[in-house]
């Protein structure tokens, strides 16, 4: 079975420009996570889908970062104009579904440097 | 606010030496504990879970993790590790609206 997918695995970019993650989940998987996790610091998730709906966006700066999931499958995470401070791991993760039972399966990340 | 503690960001330990990593969680309610592993150059990934019922939980690779609801904890645990678990370690906390809380990591370097 393959895995959570996630391109490009690296990213180098001056600030202001934009930048685009590309997640492709676990076939199957209903629920899909972005994650940013800053050096020296756990995952802190962005936003939370299920299927094609954002049902928990609380946490991700809108006035920069933008997400979407068409179809229900794949999912791009864009940050415009980038900033100094983005620089960190996105992380992608998919589940089954919300039911307790349902395990978080994580892709190998992003790793954004900002300059 | 909920968040999560792990008081030990880097260890250090000699082979067979026995381990316990420290996890703390502020939250009330009902939560749902993990505790996942990122090997060098790979995912992370799950190492154990507890939902319910025996607070005792095994996970994979000789891995336990004990919840003690009165410390609000979630300590790992294993009796002797080995130079394969160098790895940095991340406690989880799902509380309430399905929203995962991570600690901010353990680095856990096995001397050989």
């Amino acid at each position: 079975e393959a895995g959570v997918v996630q391109s490009p695995r690296y990213k180098i970019i001056e600030k202001k420009q934009p930048v685009a993650f590309w997640c492709n989940p676990i076939s199957g998987h209903n629920t899909l996570y972005w994650y940013r996790q800053n050096l020296g610091q756990g995952p802190e998730l962005l936003i939370r889908y299920e299927n094609e709906e954002a049902v928990d966006d609380s946490q991700l700066p809108k006035d920069r970062f933008s997400a979407e999931r068409l179809k229900g499958v794949d999912s791009t995470l864009k940050i415009q104009p980038a900033e100094l401070g983005d620089s960190a791991v996105y992380l992608c993760a998919s589940s089954f579904g919300l039911a307790d039972s349902y395990e978080q399966y994580f892709g190998p990340g992003t790793r954004l440097t900002v300059t | 606010a909920q968040s999560v503690s792990q008081h030990n960001h880097h260890v250090i330990l000699s082979e067979a030496a026995s381990l316990e990593l420290g996890c703390n969680y502020s939250y009330g309610g009902t939560v749902n504990l993990f505790w996942y592993v990122q090997y060098p150059g790979q995912h992370l990934q799950l190492l154990l879970k507890y939902f319910s019922g025996d607070p005792l939980v095994k996970g994979i690779k000789g891995f336990e993790a004990e919840f003690i609801k009165s410390k609000f904890s979630f300590n790992l645990r294993k009796p002797s590790v080995q130079w394969s678990d160098t790895a940095e370690y991340f406690c989880a906390v799902r509380a309430g609206t399905y929203k995962y809380i991570f600690g901010t990591g353990t680095r856990l370097k096995v001397l050989a």
